[in-house]
């Protein structure tokens, strides 16, 4: 069975550092591009970056490059994402999702809260 | 890299038909046959409902059909149902560096 199972839910500072996981089992995890996707408070769907694990190839949306940074381990089959600053801004559900034209498997979420 | 564009809400009547667009350009929903759509509850991760413009997932039901034309790709759920109730997103490849763009999303009510 195909599972993609994050890290639990955060609770941060602003200025904190702060990285997230997405471990994948039950299928091949270095031949599926893996997405993480924010969901703002009563808002819908972005999507951040992209990662390839088997090589690492990384695609930032333009939204998002410089803010965050993907990452993946394929020894572990996990995928990371991180921030070494974060704002109050950056309170959102987060998902992790595995991406073949569409993304046919997603990652139950984890929810980041940014507050002093 | 803009979203494609939905209508904010979409109603209709138990049993009824309802179609929802999502259009974007030649670069993205024009240009590939690469758009899918995902269902979300209040709460849940989404759910993928069509994937390559107009197949369906194992087990979504034959109620939800996709489609495209030209910039526009859409969305019908016939038979309309209360479990249906549910936020409807579209997305598709595009030819930008993040190769993915969501839809703005579409609210549908069952009345």
């Amino acid at each position: 069975e195909v599972q993609l199972v994050q890290s639990g839910a955060e609770v941060k500072k602003p200025g904190e550092s702060l990285k997230i996981s997405c471990k994948g089992s039950g299928y091949s995890f270095t031949s599926y591009w893996i997405g993480w996707v924010r969901q703002m408070p009563g808002k819908g769907l972005e999507w951040m970056g992209i990662i390839y694990p088997g090589d690492s190839d990384t695609r930032y949306s333009p939204s998002f490059q410089g803010q965050v940074t993907i990452s993946a381990d394929k020894s572990i089959s996990t995928a990371y994402l991180q921030w070494s600053s974060l704002k109050a801004s950056d309170t959102a559900m987060y998902y992790c999702a595995r991406l073949i034209r569409a993304v046919d498997y997603w990652g139950q979420g984890t929810l980041v809260t940014v507050s002093s | 890299q803009s979203a494609l564009t939905q209508p904010a809400s979409v109603s209709g009547s138990p049993g009824q038909s309802i179609t929802i667009s999502c259009t974007g350009t030649s670069s993205d929903v024009g240009g590939y046959n690469y758009v899918s759509w995902y269902q979300q509850h209040p709460g849940k991760a989404p759910k993928l409902m069509i994937y390559d413009v107009s197949n369906r997932p194992s087990g979504v039901s034959n109620r939800f059909s996709g489609s495209k034309s030209g910039n526009t790709a859409s969305l019908t759920i016939s038979g309309l149902q209360a479990e249906d109730e549910a936020d409807y997103y579209c997305s598709s490849y595009t030819s930008s560096s993040i190769f993915y763009v969501f839809g703005t999303g579409t609210k549908v009510t069952v009345l």
